[in-house]
């Protein structure tokens, strides 16, 4: 699993509310990302980071925010919960894989905005 | 934008059955390809990772290719078994390494 944790596992929260998802990883990895996965569109990069402090936009980082204070840990923060933020978030680092850099997920945050 | 197209979107076999799946991508610009298994409940695993035109990769009874240049990678799973049910996603770095774009999945079932 690649030593990634991510909290909570399941969120229920209302439309409106702040909300923050953490990823944390334990083995000094650089890169990390955030995916939120919906059905019909496979995985879709929120944002990801390349060091502490460092961070740039994905796919589809409308409407969230990221922080990297240190790090082995990733935040991802919904300022304004909507309900078309409900999905499921999976936390991913990159590692080395038959030669080149691949992508190992955490277990997944399954958010459901009411 | 680079766009990853999977097909089929779902496929059902029987056990001892051979299938294969497609993804399909832009030519241009072409860097690495990734294979995944994704199980339900579970994380997506890494299967392959696949760079070079001809490339031919093999993991037990699942093997992949990639053709560069038409933009399209074949996954085989010889002989399916219930456990090989899973949904298999392609990916792409869409310019840095970093931005990967992933296929939609297409969803295997293998009945007993």
């Amino acid at each position: 699993d690649a030593g990634i944790t991510q909290s909570p596992r399941h969120k229920v929260t209302e439309t409106g509310t702040p909300v923050t998802l953490r990823c944390h990883q334990t083995e000094n990895h650089r890169y990390m990302y955030w995916y939120r996965q919906d059905p019909g569109h496979g995985l879709r990069l929120i944002h990801y980071s390349y060091g502490v402090k460092d961070t740039d936009k994905g796919e589809v980082s409308d409407g969230y925010s990221v922080s990297r204070s240190k790090t082995e840990d990733f935040l991802l923060t919904l300022e304004s919960a909507t309900s078309s933020q409900t999905s499921v978030y999976f936390c991913a680092i990159s590692e080395s894989f038959q030669g080149l850099e691949t992508q190992y997920f955490g277990p997944g945050t399954r958010l459901l905005v009411l | 934008i680079l766009n990853v197209e999977q097909s089929p979107q779902s496929l059902h076999v029987q056990e001892g059955d051979s299938t294969n799946f497609t993804c399909s991508f832009p030519s241009s610009n072409f860097y690495a390809l990734h294979w995944y298994r994704w199980e339900t409940a579970k994380s997506p695993e890494a299967l392959f990772v696949m760079t070079l035109n001809g490339d031919e990769k093999k993991k037990g009874r699942i093997s992949a290719t990639l053709n560069t240049k038409e933009g399209y990678s074949y996954l085989y799973i010889k002989g399916s078994q219930p456990e090989d049910s899973a949904t298999y996603l392609c990916a792409l770095p869409s310019y840095n390494n970093n931005d990967m774009r992933f296929g939609a999945g297409t969803r295997l079932t293998v009945k007993p």
